[in-house]
């Protein structure tokens, strides 16, 4: 079956570095998503990984391994504006091209 | 226009009656999304528009829910006979094309079925 899985929640201090994992069990794969959602506010987009390996994008970095069917999502320099859900989303092509499906998200808490 | 918005923000109603909810797509994006996210769970998909193309309905959890997009632009989601278990909040997403683009959501709206 589809299967997305992220820790519920994470804490972590300002200034410090937190990695939050994403595993993924999909009956096929075409890219992974990570959205960040602060509290009732709507998803936006931070990163799209479809071939192996690490993006860069600032203080982000999000990785991906497709043999391991898994993903993280790296934050430097921790501020406490980056206190938000962070969802991972997997596109599964299916019938078409455009299923994504998507993890429960990870709420991160930073604390000074 | 500037990004993706809907209205209303904020819908309280009674269990039973109908309500109906306003997507306003990004401007030239051809692609339009409807998500549901009850608290503290993943995003549900709904339902998908593409083009001209007829939509994906597959996600709806049931015949009281519909939605058209007029025009190829403005989405209107329908719930008819509210029940409690419909109160979430309901997700709109436009892209530039169904393939491979991002998606971008609205602010979405908070419905609460008393």
């Amino acid at each position: 079956g589809q299967n997305i899985d992220q820790p519920t929640e994470m804490t972590a201090t300002e200034g410090a570095i937190v990695q939050i994992n994403c595993t993924y069990q999909t009956s096929g794969f075409n890219g992974l998503f990570w959205y960040q959602q602060h509290a009732g506010e709507a998803p936006t987009f931070l990163s799209y990984n479809v071939l192996d390996g690490l993006e860069e994008k600032g203080r982000f970095s999000s990785f991906l391994s497709r043999s391991k069917g898994y993903s993280y999502l790296l934050l430097k320099e921790l501020q406490m504006k980056d206190s938000a859900s962070y969802l991972c989303a997997v596109r599964d092509p299916g019938d078409s091209n455009y299923q994504l499906i998507w993890g429960a998200g990870t709420k991160l808490i930073i604390k000074p | 226009g500037a990004g993706v918005s809907q209205s209303p923000s904020n819908k309280v109603t009674e269990k039973g009656k109908d309500v109906e909810l306003r997507c306003d797509p990004i401007s030239g994006h051809t692609a339009l999304y409807w998500y549901r996210q009850s608290l503290g769970q993943g995003l549900e998909f709904l339902i998908y528009f593409q083009g001209n193309s007829a939509p994906d309905k597959s996600g709806l959890p049931s015949d009281r829910f519909s939605a058209e997009r007029t025009g190829g632009s403005v989405s209107t989601l329908t719930i008819q006979r509210t029940q409690q278990e419909d109160s979430a909040v309901y997700l709109c997403a436009s892209s530039l094309t169904g393939l491979t683009d991002t998606q971008y959501f609205g602010p979405g709206t908070r419905l609460t079925v008393l």
